[in-house]
């Protein structure tokens, strides 16, 4: 069963122009959500994340909406960038005292920015 | 933040061999997590290792096939026992900084099983 979706495995979009990356929940105790950018034999890096008492949450270029009554999340890359061109994984998670919060990730986003 | 490196970048293995990563960090944590992305894949956590106890494993993973040292609060292996090709997958150690929920990951180990 997964818990976290990104429906789209792919998404192309010209240079200086919008990137928006979907994400879909369906475990209602999720809390906390993340993404991440994945390049080609690296590891994930954190980009961006939100709690749940928030809707909205930017970071330069990079801004992350979640509609928890939808269990949706969207991420915008403004303007995007070549540098860009990555795989975008979104996360989340369940907030648990102690730390040691366990990440349930999607499948991915390859986002291609194109010149 | 933190500096993590991994040991093997990459191998290639027969099958019924077993492997063992290698993870370190540049400064002490609490909690390392080792994740698996298996080709097309999203990342799953395979366990959670803390400095000092046993290893909690998540559902579909035992002890016996992925066994877990966790020495000191800046090391820890993964062992891949009897491996099979299905066991062909990325390989990933991640850590938990004072930062809420940001883990830090590992570059990998790309590990093919033939």
């Amino acid at each position: 069963d997964q818990q976290v979706k990104q429906n789209s495995p792919s998404l192309s979009v010209q240079e200086g122009r919008i990137s928006i990356l979907n994400c879909d929940y369906t475990n209602s105790m999720f809390d906390y959500f993340l993404w991440y950018k994945k390049y080609p034999a690296e590891g994930p890096t954190f980009l961006i994340s939100i709690s749940s008492i928030k809707d909205k949450n930017e970071d330069g270029r990079f801004t992350v909406f979640l509609n928890k009554s939808a269990k949706h999340l969207s991420l915008h890359i403004v303007p995007s960038q070549p540098g860009d061109s990555a795989v975008y994984f979104c996360a989340a998670s369940p907030i648990l005292t102690g730390g040691g919060n366990k990440l349930t990730f999607g499948t991915g986003t390859q986002l291609k920015v194109e010149l | 933040s933190a500096v993590i490196s991994q040991k093997p970048s990459r191998d290639i293995c027969q099958r019924g061999t077993s492997l063992t990563i290698q993870c370190q960090v540049d400064s002490q944590v609490t909690m390392m997590f080792w994740y698996r992305q298996q080709p097309g894949q999203s990342l799953t956590l395979i366990a959670t290792a803390n400095q000092g106890s046993e290893a909690t494993y998540e559902s579909g993973f035992v002890i016996d096939k992925f066994p877990i040292s966790r020495p000191n609060l800046t090391f820890s292996t993964l062992t891949v026992s009897n491996m099979s090709p299905e066991d062909s997958s990325i390989y990933l150690c991640s850590v938990e900084t004072g930062a809420w929920f940001e883990q830090f990951f590992g570059p990998g180990t790309r590990l093919t099983v033939l």
